[in-house]
């Protein structure tokens, strides 16, 4: 399963660390993703980490890229999202997932307003 | 950045319709397209994935097709607990990018 936590309210121009805790799969092979939903919209990719066998390298959409960053600890079956700079239109429920066959958490909420 | 188009946006149907909902790639995706579903106050769940496998679980009566642009979900005769709405999914390459949602009533 997966976990998210982290979450809460922040003011324009902030910070704030997503984390999320896995369990019940072989975390270390799998690619995770981030994902968000603004309160009445669609799904949003935010980013990705691979695995470390497939170098760990990471990817983000356009929107969030340079101010957020995704790492991964394997040691811990953890994922985190760095969110700086934080925009209104951040404002979302954040999920982490595999966009497999692992079950999604029920996610954390962001909200950025002053 | 690959753009996913489903249609109907929106879709009224009964109870033992059958129900088919696109998906439409703006490029070749092969056969990268997961299929999800999502109920009010809930976390999306995984429904189709490769296109056309049933992920474990979910009912017989889903079942998705298609490759290359243009892709299916069919239900075949919907129960009362199939409302929701639906989202299609490329994982062909990055941004990944979801479809704008299928809203499904009674």
């Amino acid at each position: 399963q997966l976990v998210e936590s982290g979450g809460g309210l922040v003011k324009p121009g902030g910070s704030l660390r997503l984390s999320c805790a896995a369990s019940g799969f072989t975390f270390s092979n799998a690619w995770m993703s981030w994902v968000r939903q603004a309160p009445g919209k669609g799904l949003e990719w935010v980013g990705r980490v691979k695995s470390e066998n497939n170098g760990g390298t990471t990817d983000y959409a356009a929107p969030v890229k340079g101010r957020f960053t995704i790492s991964r600890d394997d040691s811990r079956n953890m994922v985190y999202l760095q969110m700086n700079s934080l925009k209104t239109e951040d404002t979302a429920l954040y999920y982490c997932t595999n966009l497999g066959k692992v079950p999604w958490g029920q996610g954390t909420l962001v909200t950025v307003s002053s | 950045d690959i753009q996913m188009t489903q249609s109907p946006s929106s879709l009224s149907a009964s109870v033992g319709d059958r129900v088919t909902i696109t998906c439409r790639a703006s490029q070749s995706i092969a056969t990268y397209l997961n299929w999800y579903w999502q109920k009010p106050g809930k976390p999306p769940k995984l429904l189709i994935y490769a296109a056309s496998s049933l992920q474990s679980g979910v009912p017989s009566r889903f079942s998705g097709s298609g490759s290359g642009t243009d892709f299916t979900l069919t239900i075949s005769r919907l129960q009362p607990e199939d409302f929701a709405t639906y989202y299609c999914q490329q994982s062909y390459n990055t941004p990944i990018t979801f479809g704008q949602g299928t809203r499904l009533e009674i």
